[in-house]
């Protein structure tokens, strides 16, 4: 079955440090892949995707991710952190070669110290 | 920018009551979905709709969902006889295809509240 993982539930990162948010996909086929972040009582606000192509994908707000089909893997990465970055974090994906059914991950909640 | 709304914002509810959420996709797409998130869980995916039927359900959409696009702009979803396990944020998507590289947007969502 197809499935998203994301292995950390709760990071704490200080303002100004580096961020990597990992997921894993277990798909048949390469998948689509996708960020989303939430705030607090918000939508889903889509940071980044891939589809195919470059393997590091540049998002919004200063997100990158890294595919790599090695590891199964397409973490999310930010530089420096800002202390409005605070806000859960879902990796998603999606089967490239059938009906667009999204599947997300479990979430990670990112809390930003001073 | 185009976008997916939906409303209302935050629906209560007593239980075994019916509710109609209703979402307002993007004018050219074509391809429509309905999305839960349960209180500190993760998103999971009701149903998806093309041309007037649905494409694909989950096992949480049983008997008491429906969905229908009533009009050529709003796409609803209607919940019959309300339980309290159904509490639970619910977000409507669009794409403008259901295959190649189109992604779905999502709409802000509807708290549902049912006491």
């Amino acid at each position: 079955a197809q499935s998203v993982t994301q292995p950390d539930i709760h990071i704490t990162v200080s303002e100004g440090a580096s961020l990597e948010l990992r997921c894993n996909y277990s798909y048949g086929a390469t998948p689509y892949l996708f960020w989303y972040v939430q705030s607090p009582g918000q939508g889903l606000q889509l940071l980044l995707k891939y589809f195919s192509g470059d393997t590091l994908v540049q998002g919004i707000k200063g997100f990158e991710a890294e595919f790599k089909r090695s590891q199964s893997s397409f973490n999310l990465r930010k530089p420096s952190v800002h202390w409005s970055d605070a806000a859960e974090y879902f990796c998603a994906g999606m089967n490239s070669g059938g009906y667009q059914k999204v599947t997300f991950g479990t979430g990670t909640k990112l809390q930003v110290i001073p | 920018e185009p976008e997916v709304t939906q409303t209302p914002s935050h629906q209560v509810t007593q239980m075994g009551q019916e509710v109609i959420l209703r979402c307002v996709p993007i004018s050219n797409h074509l391809y429509f979905y309905w999305y839960r998130q349960i209180l500190g869980q993760k998103v999971e995916f009701l149903v998806s709709f093309y041309n007037n039927e649905i494409s694909e359900k989950s096992e949480i959409f049983d008997d008491q969902f429906s969905v229908e696009r009533p009009d050529g702009s709003n796409f609803t979803l209607k919940i019959r006889s309300t339980k309290l396990e159904d509490s639970a944020m619910y977000f409507c998507a669009s794409s403008e295809a259901p295959k190649g590289s189109e992604e779905q947007y999502f709409g802000p969502g509807t708290r549902l509240t049912v006491t």
